[in-house]
């Protein structure tokens, strides 16, 4: 059975200080894993997606993730942290089958202070 | 236009109410998907559509029955909810017929069964 696993429900960083926020994950095969995000009373918002390729993907608003494949881990990252990043991210998982189906995090609350 | 349009917003019914929930794309998209979310939790499957037909019901009980009259439109019946239903119900489509890769999201109606 596949999980993903986001450590922290919470992390807080001042703005324009660099972000992580963190995703393992376990799947049988390859991967693709997803970043999505959240803000207060809407729906997700797609940020990157690893599929194949180059390990570090770039996505939208400045995010990027790095797919590492010997420690399972998906973390996601952004140089330099705005307020307005403030929200609930979650981190997905599926495998490279046809019949694959998503399995999501918990999700991590993001809070930037200014 | 790169938009999944969900109708209504809001929606409160009574647990003997009929209601329906609506959702549009205009992507070319070749499935559809329906979540439940509740409150700061990850979205949960209900249902996917892969061309038009049903291929995914996640064990949904059947007060809850979706329908696809065309690529470009889901809806979702609801009939003697109870309150434990209530939730962010959100709608999402993808390209790829297979399987979510990389999903757009609407922003969901939020339901409210009393």
């Amino acid at each position: 059975a596949q999980s993903v696993a986001q450590p922290e429900d919470q992390v807080n960083v001042a703005e324009g200080n660099p972000l992580t926020v963190k995703c393992t994950y376990s799947v049988s095969g390859n991967p693709y894993l997803f970043w999505y995000v959240q803000y207060p009373n809407r729906g997700l918002q797609f940020l990157l997606k690893y599929i194949t390729g180059d390990n570090l993907v770039k996505g939208s608003y400045g995010f990027e993730a790095e797919f590492n494949k010997s420690q399972t881990s998906f973390h996601l990252k952004k140089p330099s942290a705005l307020v307005s990043d403030s929200a609930l991210y979650f981190c997905a998982v599926r495998p490279n089958t046809n019949a694959g189906k998503s399995t999501f995090g918990d999700g991590t609350t993001l809070t930037v202070k200014p | 236009d790169t938009e999944v349009t969900q109708t209504p917003k809001h929606l409160v019914m009574g647990m003997t109410n009929k209601k329906s929930l609506k959702c549009e794309q205009h992507m070319g998209h070749r499935a559809m998907y329906w979540y439940k979310q509740k409150a700061k939790k990850p979205p949960e499957l209900m249902f996917v559509y892969s061309y038009e037909k049903l291929s995914i019901n996640e064990s949904v009980p059947s007060r809850f029955s979706p329908e696809c009259p065309n690529s470009s439109l889901l809806n979702l019946h609801l009939h003697a909810l109870q309150p434990e239903d209530s939730a962010l119900y959100l709608c999402a489509s993808s390209q790829d017929g297979r399987g979510e890769v990389g999903a757009f999201f609407g922003q969901g109606t939020r339901l409210t069964v009393v």
